[in-house]
């Protein structure tokens, strides 16, 4: 069954340090991959998404993700944390012809230390 | 453009009650899909509803259901409440088309607490 890991349920950086985010997927097909941003007490935002039109993927607030099918990854990470970056994140696919079903990985919590 | 909306945006109920969340696509949308999320089992798809038929359905016993409105707004009900039913209930809307150039743009989401 299609499914995605996040390796880590909690990361702490300190403000203006590399963020990395893991995501792994397992499939023989290269889904579609998503993610995801929650902040406390609000809906999903989506961050950025790989559709196979190009491996780098650029998102909103400095993000971006390499889809690595040798690894079968799709790491997020942003250069220099900020303390707006505290959230939690959330890696998800797609099957093909499955419009609509996201998948979810069980979410990693972002803490930014001042 | 006004984004997602759900209501309400927080319920209390019962064991054994049931219950009817509404979500309110973003205009022009075709496509809602509904999603539970809890600290256990995290987010987990529901179903989802184009052109008010139901398109995909996810593990969820029979007490879970939802539906479409020809405006597209869209009602998924619970009936016999448990306990653990307890979680937020997220609906995101799309155009429903093919994944490649489509995005689900998620609501606020309804907590439920089940008492």
């Amino acid at each position: 069954a299609q499914s995605v890991t996040q390796l880590g349920s909690h990361v702490s950086v300190s403000e203006g340090a590399l963020v990395l985010l893991r995501c792994n997927y397992s499939s023989s097909v290269p889904p579609y991959l998503f993610w995801y941003v929650q902040y406390p007490n609000q809906g999903l935002q989506l961050l950025l998404k790989y559709t196979s039109a190009a491996t780098l993927v650029k998102g909103i607030n400095g993000f971006e993700a390499e889809f690595k099918k040798s690894e079968t990854s799709f790491h997020l990470t942003k250069p220099s944390a900020h303390m707006s970056d505290a959230a939690e994140y959330f890696c998800a696919v797609i099957l093909s012809g499955n419009t609509g079903k996201l998948i979810f990985g069980q979410g990693t919590t972002l803490q930014v230390k001042p | 453009k006004a984004g997602v909306t759900q209501t309400p945006r927080y319920l209390i109920k019962t064991r054994g009650q049931q219950v009817t969340l509404s979500c309110s696509p973003i205009s022009g949308h075709r496509s809602v899909s509904w999603y539970q999320q809890t600290p256990g089992q995290g987010l987990q798809f529901l179903f989802e509803y184009f052109s008010e038929t139901q398109r995909n359905k996810g593990n969820f016993p029979g007490r879970f259901s939802g539906r479409q409105f020809s405006n597209s707004r869209s009602e998924m009900n619970v009936s016999t409440l448990e306990l653990g039913d307890s979680a937020l209930y997220l609906c995101a809307s799309s155009l429903g088309g093919p994944v490649a150039t489509d995005t689900q743009y998620f609501g606020p989401g309804t907590r439920l607490t089940v008492l």
